[in-house]
C-alpha cells in the first residue's frame, strides 16, 4: 500500500538557523509531490510542486527552498529561518485525484 | 490565486445543518474537500469531477457548478465529530503540471 512518511514531527529552531525536512513516498512511483505550509488559525498555503526528479515548481518567493532527489523524496529547506516562517508543514502526493498527506512538521522558530 | 471560502467560521448545535461555500476566480476542473483537526493533517472526504455533480456520504454531500466556478459542501444533522476546519481544492492543469490549491478554510464548531 502506499503511504507518506514526513519528519520530523515538532522542531524548534533558533532564528538564523538551517532547515531541513524530508518527505518520502512508499508504494508508488513517479508521484506528484507538494509541500504546504499553515500558519497558526490560518489556511494551507502551497509552496512548493514536483512532477519529477530535479522539477521543482515554486508559488510564492520566500525564504525557503525544495528540492527532489529521489523520485519519492521531497525535501524542503531554508539557509537561514525567519520567525515568519514558523508553521504547520505539510508534504502530500496525490492519487487518483485525491491527496494524501504526511503527519506534518510543527515548526516553531525562536 | 487560493479559493475563497465563506463563512470563516461557523457555532452550530449538534443536530443543525450547515453550507460551506467555495468560490473560485479561475475555471473549475474539479473540487476536492478537505476536514482538517486541530493539529492534524487534512483527510479527504470527496471530490467532484464534472459540472453539475452531486455526491456524498453519511450526512455530508457536495455539488459543483461549474459554470459558476463554484462547490458547496452540506452538513446535516451535524455531530460534535463534524467539528473541525474544511478545506476545498482546486485542481490547476497549466503548463500541464497539476497544481492543488486550497481555500481559505471555514472552522465549524459544533457544540452539543
Amino acid at each position: 500500500s502506499q503511504t507518506i512518511h514526513q519528519w520530523p514531527a515538532t522542531l524548534v529552531q533558533p532564528v538564523g538557523s538551517p532547515l531541513s525536512l524530508e518527505c518520502t513516498v512508499e508504494g508508488t512511483s513517479n508521484p506528484n509531490l507538494y509541500w504546504y505550509r499553515q500558519a497558526a488559525g490560518r489556511g494551507l498555503q502551497l509552496l512548493f510542486y514536483s512532477v519529477g526528479i530535479g522539477q521543482i515548481s515554486s508559488e510564492v518567493p520566500q525564504n525557503l527552498s525544495a528540492s527532489r532527489p529521489q523520485d519519492r523524496q521531497f525535501i524542503l529547506s531554508s539557509k537561514k529561518l525567519l520567525l515568519s516562517d514558523s508553521g504547520f508543514y505539510l508534504c502530500a502526493w496525490i492519487r487518483n485525484t485525491e491527496a494524501f498527506f504526511g503527519q506534518g512538521t510543527r515548526l516553531t522558530v525562536v | 490565486q487560493q479559493p475563497v471560502q465563506s463563512p470563516q467560521a461557523v457555532i452550530l448545535r449538534e443536530g443543525e445543518d450547515a453550507v460551506i461555500n467555495c468560490s473560485s476566480s479561475k475555471a473549475l476542473y474539479s473540487v476536492h474537500w478537505y476536514r482538517q483537526k486541530h493539529g492534524e493533517a487534512p483527510v479527504f472526504l470527496m471530490i467532484l469531477l464534472k459540472g453539475g455533480e452531486q455526491k456524498g456520504h453519511d450526512k455530508i454531500s457536495a455539488s459543483f457548478n461549474e459554470k459558476k466556478q463554484q462547490s458547496s459542501l452540506y452538513l446535516t444533522a451535524s455531530q460534535l465529530s463534524y467539528s473541525g476546519t474544511y478545506f476545498c481544492g482546486t485542481e490547476d492543469y497549466s503548463f500541464g503540471n497539476e497544481k492543488l490549491t486550497f481555500g481559505t478554510g471555514t472552522r465549524l464548531t459544533i457544540i452539543p
